[in-house]
């Protein structure tokens, strides 16, 4: 199975501060069809995840453009250019493309 | 868009529940589906898909004891869960395979 790596996996921010989180997988998750099946989620405490970018990089409807994703192959990253307090809670990266399906362990975002 | 997960509660070991998810607001029967789970303080763990056409597949923890399956008139995702172990207690949700829809979740604990 693939393996997502994230870190850190506690980040404490301060409002405004930009931050970054690390999803690094044991195989490339390049499919044979070209596309990279990698997103990540946002769990708010007491709530469902939430899907925040999808495909590596583009943004789902309704999310502010403080967040972004990059990467290919192996390494993928989630970038918060200037954290809010609604923005604390546990961030996940997941992949597609490699069945089974598999989520990281989680980077939990707490507001100092 | 709305998914209701419905049907958890608390279950003996070796029992069997079914979870229904209720969608509305898109096109049911354009989407796959999955089923996630999350044990208690844990992260996020995927335990089954079914296609828009009913393909199936399954996490190997759950292979030969769960069964996903969807009724398109009904609108319905549902999961049978059967030969319950401790280990499967969790908050179940459904999700859309476009990640974009979640349920609210509910409860499975399997406890004598």
């Amino acid at each position: 199975d693939v393996v997502l790596t994230q870190t850190p996996p506690t980040l404490s921010a301060t409002i405004g501060q930009s931050v970054s989180i690390s999803c690094r997988s044991s195989q490339s998750l390049l499919h044979s069809n070209g596309n990279t099946y990698l997103h990540w989620l946002l769990q708010r405490p007491g709530q469902s995840p939430q899907l925040l970018i999808y495909l590596v990089s583009r943004l789902e409807s309704g999310v502010p453009n403080r967040f972004s994703g990059s990467g290919s192959g192996t390494d993928f990253t989630l970038k918060i250019s200037g954290v809010e307090a609604e923005d604390l809670g546990v961030y996940y990266c997941v992949q597609g493309t490699h069945a089974p399906l598999t989520f990281g362990s989680g980077t939990k975002l707490e507001i100092k | 868009v709305q998914l209701v997960e419905s049907g958890g509660g608390l279950v003996q070991p070796g029992k069997s529940l079914k979870l229904s998810c209720s969608a509305s607001g898109f096109t049911f029967s354009s989407y796959g589906m999955h089923w996630i789970r999350q044990a208690p303080g844990k992260g996020l763990d995927w335990v089954a898909y079914i296609s828009s056409s009913s393909g199936t597949v399954y996490a190997d923890a759950v292979k030969g004891r769960f069964t996903i399956s969807r009724d398109n008139a009904k609108n319905t995702l549902y999961l049978q869960l059967n030969s319950l172990k401790s280990e499967d207690t969790a908050i179940y949700y459904c999700a859309s395979n476009n990640w974009g829809y979640w349920g609210q979740g509910v409860m499975v604990t399997v406890s004598s």
